[in-house]
């Protein structure tokens, strides 16, 4: 079955540091790729994604690439802010289902 | 658009009484999923309706949970009778035919004791 993997939390950083939040993924066929963001307090919100292998998504200064050869789709920021504190989840789509597969969510802190 | 609308937004409730859950999902949107997370689990998929019809319901842990969705804009989740490992915060989503962007609700806190 379809799985993703994130790395465990929690992640604090000094605000303008660089931010990697990893991810792997196990699926069949060909997996569209999302990165979703998860405020205190707040429901999910899709941050980005890719739909296929290559492509790189980004938003809000954060970035991720899909890399078949790996597996992976590393979250990455090159400065971040305080107010980009929350929980990052990393999620699946196999296309053809309606279900997306999330992973466990890595929650990050910047402290200024 | 007022996005997706969950209530209560907090409930408290002994062990053996009944909860209901309430999600109103965005105008348009034919699918409406419904999610628990927990610190130990993460984010799980209880189950999920297209066109107000049932798809999947393999994540609804037993027989005490059940989920309704008698029209587009309305959708309840009832838990009967509630037992305090039912703890957890239950997130209604909604999203048109990508089901990969969903719109997610604030959520309800649910504390059983």
């Amino acid at each position: 079955g379809n799985s993703v993997t994130q790395m465990e939390g929690p992640v604090t950083l000094s605000e303008e540091a660089f931010l990697t939040i990893n991810c792997t993924y196990t699926a069949t066929g060909y997996p569209s790729l999302f990165w979703y963001v998860q405020y205190p307090g707040e429901g999910l919100q899709l941050l980005l994604k890719a739909t296929k292998a290559d492509d790189k998504g980004s938003n809000k200064g954060f970035e991720a690439t899909y890399r078949k050869e790996t597996t992976s789709f590393h979250l990455e920021k090159g400065s971040v802010q305080v107010s980009d504190s929350a929980v990052y989840f990393c999620a699946l789509d196999s296309g053809g289902y309606q279900k997306v597969t999330f992973g466990i969510g890595t929650k990050l802190q910047v402290i200024p | 658009d007022a996005g997706v609308i969950q209530s209560p937004r907090h409930e408290v409730t002994e062990m053996g009484q009944e909860v209901t859950l309430r999600c109103k999902p965005i105008s348009g949107h034919d699918y409406l999923f419904w999610y628990r997370q927990t610190m130990m689990r993460g984010l799980e998929l209880l189950i999920y309706f297209n066109n107000n019809v049932p798809i999947d319901d393999s994540g609804m842990p037993e027989d005490r949970f059940s989920a309704k969705m008698p029209n587009a804009s309305f959708s309840t989740l009832k838990i009967q009778p509630s037992e305090p490992r039912d703890s957890a915060v239950y997130f209604c989503a909604s999203s048109g035919p990508r089901a990969y962007e969903q719109y997610f609700g604030p959520g309800t806190r649910l504390t059983v004791t």
